[in-house]
């Protein structure tokens, strides 16, 4: 069975820490996205990647970066939290060929920054 | 960039059949996807229409048409359990996944 996991369901931090979100994924894809999702706002993308070190920006990258040093991981950081990054982050990897898309959700982390 | 325009609510009864369109405004397009996403849960994959035309899984249909930047998902034979909210995505050439806003299922006995 396919799985994308994330390191933690629930986080709560302070404004100005380091935050880092873990996400695996074991069915060898070759594209990882994180999202952000927040009330009536639907799934935002911040970051993706299409292969191991490749990084791009998504439509709301300010204030995260990424790294995908193996293809089955790829983190989010949070360099300095802030409340306005309050909120559920869903890690999702691909399949994709020219016929077909399936992204994969991991469970999803609830972050809190007080 | 992308841009995607559904319907925030829809409401119907079981049995019934609903439909939510899924209007959307990108460069580079490759594909629209559909997803639901129960109350606490993460989105799961419906469907994926690269070409024009309909998809059908089951009670779940998709269709697309290109040319109008349109696409639907209809929803026959409603059970309580489809009660969630529903995504359109959009694919683009560049390997971003947009998503829309959502729309909310209720689906009443």
């Amino acid at each position: 069975d396919v799985k994308v996991t994330q390191s933690s369901r629930y986080l709560v931090k302070r404004t100005g820490e380091k935050v880092f979100l873990e996400c695996v994924q074991d069915m060898d894809h070759e594209n990882m996205f994180w999202y952000r999702q927040d009330p009536g706002l639907g799934l935002r993308l911040i970051y993706f990647s299409y292969d191991v070190k490749m990084k791009e920006k998504g439509d709301i990258p300010e204030g995260y970066s990424v790294s995908r040093e193996k293809k089955e991981r790829f983190s989010l950081i949070l360099e300095s939290a802030s409340t306005n990054q309050t909120s559920m982050y869903l890690c999702a990897s691909s399949f994709w060929d020219s016929t077909n898309e399936k992204l994969f959700f991991g469970s999803g982390t609830q972050l809190s920054v007080l | 960039g992308q841009s995607l325009e559904q319907p925030s609510e829809v409401t119907a009864v079981e049995g019934a059949i609903v439909q939510i369109n899924c209007t959307y405004q990108t460069s580079g397009f490759y594909g629209l996807s559909w997803y639901q996403q129960h109350d606490g849960g993460a989105p799961t994959f419906l469907s994926y229409n690269a070409l024009d035309g309909l998809e059908e899984t089951g009670r779940f249909s998709s269709f697309h048409s290109r040319s109008d930047s349109y696409g639907y998902l209809l929803l026959q034979e409603l059970q309580m359990k489809d009660s969630a909210s529903y995504f359109c995505a959009v694919r683009t050439n560049a390997g971003k996944s947009t998503f829309g806003d959502g729309t909310t299922l209720t689906v009443k006995p």
